[in-house]
């Protein structure tokens, strides 16, 4: 299994909404990330997880909250979002960084989010 | 600081031709590698080749193959008998050894014609 499965695809919701992204791989990796990407741009990486634990935050806003419950598991709460939030969410996973020296990421279909 | 540059926003190729994508890059870092990775309209990035820095043989795989000249800090991507399928955006990527983070290029938009 060499996926990453995020859900939904598609999601609308209004400003004063609460909703969550999700994203799920068994591939063993232990790195996990999100990143956002606008409409014909390159992705921006939002936070890192590693081993679980949150490793980067790219100054992101306290509206995106994200969750690692295990290995296998990646949330993104949302709360509050504007609508320059709108865009694409794409999770991804990588090998250990340590013992996967240079391993690519995998990226999962991602997550179109409008926010009315 | 790393930095990937893409001079080509768009490019076009008519099928079963070739066609090269450019990039150059920057980093300080000795341990580094390099990625071409491709968004078709579906969404999902996905991997098309990569490179080690420390190994001076070009990556090849299938139709596709790179340049990597060190020295200059180019790595292009060349496309050979080009197909429908091939019509995508293509970042080339960079990544530090030893770390999370990946630096994308702003993108080349291909386009197959018929």
């Amino acid at each position: 299994d060499t996926e990453v499965t995020q859900t939904p695809k598609h999601l609308v919701m209004g400003m004063t909404n609460k909703k969550s992204l999700k994203c799920e791989q068994h591939m063993g990796h232990r790195a996990m990330y999100w990143y956002k990407q606008k409409a014909k741009k390159p992705p921006e990486l939002m936070f890192v997880y590693s081993y679980e634990k949150l490793s980067i935050n790219e100054s992101v806003p306290s509206r995106f909250s994200p969750e690692c419950p295990n290995s296998s598991l990646l949330n993104l709460h949302l709360h509050a979002l504007q609508p320059e939030d709108s865009a694409l969410y794409l999770c991804a996973s990588s090998q250990d960084l340590y013992r996967g020296r240079g391993t690519e990421a995998f990226f999962g279909q991602g997550t179109r989010l409008t926010v009315v | 600081a790393q930095t990937v540059t893409q001079s080509q926003p768009e490019m076009s190729v008519q099928e079963a031709e070739t066609v090269t994508l450019s990039c150059t890059y920057d980093t300080s870092e000795s341990d580094y590698y390099l990625f071409w990775y491709k968004q078709p309209p579906s969404r999902q990035m996905i991997l098309v080749i990569r490179q080690e820095a420390y190994k001076q043989q070009n990556a090849t795989e299938n139709r596709f193959s790179v340049n990597f000249q060190k020295a200059a800090k180019s790595f292009s991507l060349k496309i050979s008998d080009s197909q429908l399928g091939d019509a995508a955006m293509y970042f080339c990527v960079l990544g530090q050894g030893g770390s999370e983070k990946l630096v994308f290029g702003q993108g080349t938009k291909l386009t197959v014609n018929p």
